[in-house]
């Protein structure tokens, strides 16, 4: 079975903080993806990546950052935390087949809160 | 730009009875993919069924079936013989020529007793 993990479970930052949220998968899947949850907005794509070192932004990349130094391990960051990006934040994986829409695998979720 | 509709925010089923959850979408891309995902609470989102569009055949997963009508830009889900397990939101999603895929807001489900 795919394995997606996220860092923590439930977060709280205060404003103006740095703060990392770490997405980790173990089935060597080439997509990786950033999604936030708001109630009535359903997921929205933040940022995802097609292999490591590459990144694209998604519909909502204001104000987050990302890195993927290795095949399994996408990060979102938020660089100045403000209480606007109090959400739940998933992580999502999927194997690249070229052609081909595939199902995505999602981690637990980081419930941030920010204060 | 894709969209995917979900029009009911929150439905409700007695326990073994049947239940349908819409969903439509707009594309003009002929060749797509449409899902579903079930978020149960506080647990992983996971797939329930998933559907190729180039296939007439609607798709089916135990006790769960979709009705898709390319024509119409319709998917909706159909849960039968309800279960108490059953209770999460459901989300539909659209996956087209990139390998992102666009998301409805979600129909929050409840499993009466």
């Amino acid at each position: 079975d795919v394995k997606v993990t996220q860092s923590s479970r439930y977060l709280v930052k205060r404003t103006g903080e740095k703060v990392f949220l770490e997405c980790v998968q173990d089935m060597d899947h080439e997509n990786m993806f950033w999604y936030r949850q708001d109630p009535g907005l359903g997921l929205r794509l933040i940022y995802f990546s097609y292999d490591v070192k590459m990144k694209e932004k998604g519909d909502i990349p204001e104000g987050y950052s990302v890195s993927r130094e290795k095949k399994e391990r996408f990060s979102l960051i938020l660089e100045s935390a403000s209480t606007n990006q109090t959400s739940m934040y998933l992580c999502a994986s999927s194997p690249g087949l070229a052609g081909h829409q595939e199902t995505q695998y999602f981690g637990p979720g980081t419930r941030l809160l920010v204060l | 730009a894709q969209t995917v509709t979900q029009s009911q925010p929150e439905m409700s089923v007695q326990e073994a009875e049947t239940v349908t959850l819409s969903c439509t979408y707009d594309t003009s891309e002929s060749d797509y993919y449409l899902f579903w995902y079930k978020q149960p609470p506080s647990r992983q989102m996971i797939l329930v069924i998933r559907q190729e569009a180039y296939k007439q055949q609607n798709a089916t997963e135990n006790r769960f079936s979709v009705n898709f009508q390319k024509a119409a830009k319709s998917f909706s889900l159909k849960i039968s013989d309800s279960q108490l397990g059953d209770a999460a939101m459901y989300f539909c999603a659209y996956g087209g020529a990139t390998n992102k895929l666009i998301f409805g807001t979600g129909t929050l489900l409840a499993v009466q007793p």
